[in-house]
C-alpha cells in the first residue's frame, strides 16, 4: 500500500533551470495538494485539485504550474527555477468530503528536497 | 482571514514529563482542527482530529480538546518518550472548495532521555 509516492526525493537545479516534481497516488483520492515548507515556517499552499481536470491557485502559486490528467498523478512543473523557490515540497490527498463536518484528513508524501543554486 | 498560532519552540523536555503545545485559531466559518506530526526525514501524519466544540481528539497517548469559547486546540501527554521528538502542525480545515488545510509554523519537540 504505496499511499502519495513523491519523485525525486533530492535535486539541485540552477537558476533558470526548469523541472517537474512528480506525485502518484494509489488511494483513488479526488483531493490532491502541494505544498512547500521554509525553514521555520508552516506548509504553504501552491495548488490544490478536486478532481481530474480541475485545479486552483492556493497562498503562494506564482512561479509554478499544475496539471491533473488522471486521478493518480498531480505534477508541480517549475518553470524558471528562482533561489527563492529553495524549499521542501510536499504532495498530499485526501478523500472528498461527504458529511457535513470537514474531517477527512490528508494523506502526505515524504517530500522533494530542492535546492535552487 | 483564517489562521493558526502555535507556540514558539523548540520545547525540550525530559522522558516522561508532561507535555502540552498551546494552539489557537481564528476562523470565518467553524472549522475542523488537527494535529499533524512530522519526524525527521518525513512527511506528516494525522496525530489527532476533532469536528465540533468540546471534541477530544486522543492517539498514542496524546490529546487535544476543541475548545470553541477560546478558539484552542492544545496538545497534551501525560509521558513523552524519546520517540516522541518531532514536529507538531496545527491545523484546521473549512468545510468548503477543496477542504484546504491551514498550518501553523509547527512546534520543535525534544525529549531528552
Amino acid at each position: 500500500n504505496a499511499g502519495v509516492t513523491q519523485t525525486p526525493k533530492f535535486r539541485i537545479l540552477k537558476i533558470g533551470q526548469s523541472m517537474t516534481l512528480q506525485c502518484t497516488q494509489d488511494m483513488n483520492h479526488n483531493y490532491m495538494y502541494w505544498y512547500r515548507q521554509d525553514p521555520g515556517m508552516g506548509l504553504k499552499l501552491i495548488y490544490y485539485s478536486v478532481g481530474a481536470g480541475i485545479t486552483d491557485k492556493g497562498e503562494v502559486p506564482n512561479g509554478y504550474n499544475v496539471s491533473r490528467s488522471t486521478t493518480e498523478d498531480f505534477p508541480l512543473r517549475l518553470e524558471l527555477a528562482a533561489p527563492s523557490q529553495t524549499s521542501v515540497y510536499f504532495c498530499a490527498s485526501s478523500p472528498q468530503d461527504r458529511g457535513p463536518r470537514s474531517n477527512q484528513p490528508q494523506h502526505f508524501g515524504d517530500g522533494t528536497r530542492l535546492s535552487i543554486l | 482571514g483564517d489562521s493558526v498560532t502555535q507556540m514558539e519552540g523548540p520545547v525540550t523536555l525530559s522522558e516522561e514529563a508532561f507535555l502540552t503545545i498551546n494552539c489557537t485559531y481564528t476562523a470565518t466559518g467553524y472549522p475542523s482542527l488537527f494535529w499533524y506530526v512530522q519526524y525527521p526525514g518525513e512527511g506528516l501524519q494525522l496525530l489527532l482530529k476533532a469536528t465540533k466544540a468540546d471534541d477530544k481528539g486522543s492517539n498514542k497517548g496524546f490529546e487535544a480538546t476543541y475548545r470553541k469559547e477560546t478558539t484552542s486546540f492544545h496538545l497534551e501527554k501525560g509521558s513523552v518518550q524519546v520517540s516522541d521528538s518531532a514536529v507538531y502542525f496545527c491545523a484546521l480545515s473549512l468545510m468548503e472548495y477543496g477542504n484546504k488545510l491551514v498550518f501553523g509554523a509547527g512546534t520543535i519537540l525534544r525529549v531528552k532521555s
